[in-house]
């Protein structure tokens, strides 16, 4: 139990262009949902948490502006990348916390974006 | 603020040799301490969590962490190290007081040697 998906695992996309990963958890109804971004070599930063039905509520330094999401469903949430540059290449990971499990996060795959 | 530290970015281990992973976190009320691992372009796997009670606390592939509060750690232990155990490991900290997000430690790579 317990499984979030990631879609697409890579996607490479042209400067200026935007992209969408999206995150669902498989199983379970996830009332919140995060988005962490990590580097090569590098630890997760958590970017935002995504509430179902809420505006997503953003980390100090994270561009609300550009970094889009969505969390339109239970099982549903979006990260849109708009006007994408090559700095915004990296390794972009969601996860979901089940009902009653307030305090875990299950990770999905992770989306590898490279911008050119 | 919460944080987590890992002190050993790599460490490279024998197969069939103990392994032992250091965690040590700043917290300002009761953590909740987790362990995660990395496999090299995957997402993270739970191998273990620690909320209360028993401060031994056992995991999946037959990893354990010990929870000592007077020294601020929770490290991660396996008794003997498979190949398959190569990969990253990160430590994180949660809890009610930081609502329900997790902070990261740096990570720590494992290298296994046949």
């Amino acid at each position: 139990g317990a499984v979030v998906s990631q879609h697409p695992s890579r996607v490479i996309c042209k400067s200026g262009t935007s992209v969408k990963i999206e995150c669902r958890s498989l199983d379970f109804q996830a009332t919140t949902m995060f988005w962490y971004r990590q580097f090569p070599k590098q630890s997760l930063m958590l970017m935002a948490t995504s509430n179902e039905g809420s505006k997503a509520t953003y980390e100090q330094g994270v561009e609300k502006d550009k970094f889009l999401i969505n969390h339109a469903s239970l099982t549903l949430s979006t990260l849109t990348v708009t006007s994408a540059h090559p700095e915004d290449s990296s390794f972009y990971i969601c996860s979901a916390t089940p009902p009653g499990l307030v305090y875990e996060q299950y990770f999905g795959p992770g989306t590898r974006l490279t911008v050119t | 603020a919460q944080s987590v530290t890992q002190p050993d970015i790599h460490i490279t281990v024998s197969e069939g040799a103990s392994l032992e992973l250091r965690c040590n976190y700043s917290y300002g009320a009761t953590p909740y301490l987790f362990w995660y691992v990395q496999s090299p372009g995957q997402g993270l796997q739970l191998l273990l969590k620690y909320f209360s009670g028993d401060t031994l606390v056992q995991g999946i592939k037959g990893f354990e962490a010990e929870f000592k509060r007077s020294q601020s750690s929770f490290n991660l232990r396996k008794p003997s190290v498979h190949w398959s155990d190569a990969a990253e490991y990160f430590c994180a900290v949660g809890g009610k007081a930081a609502g329900n997000k997790l902070t990261f430690g740096g990570g720590t790579r494992v290298l296994v040697k046949p």
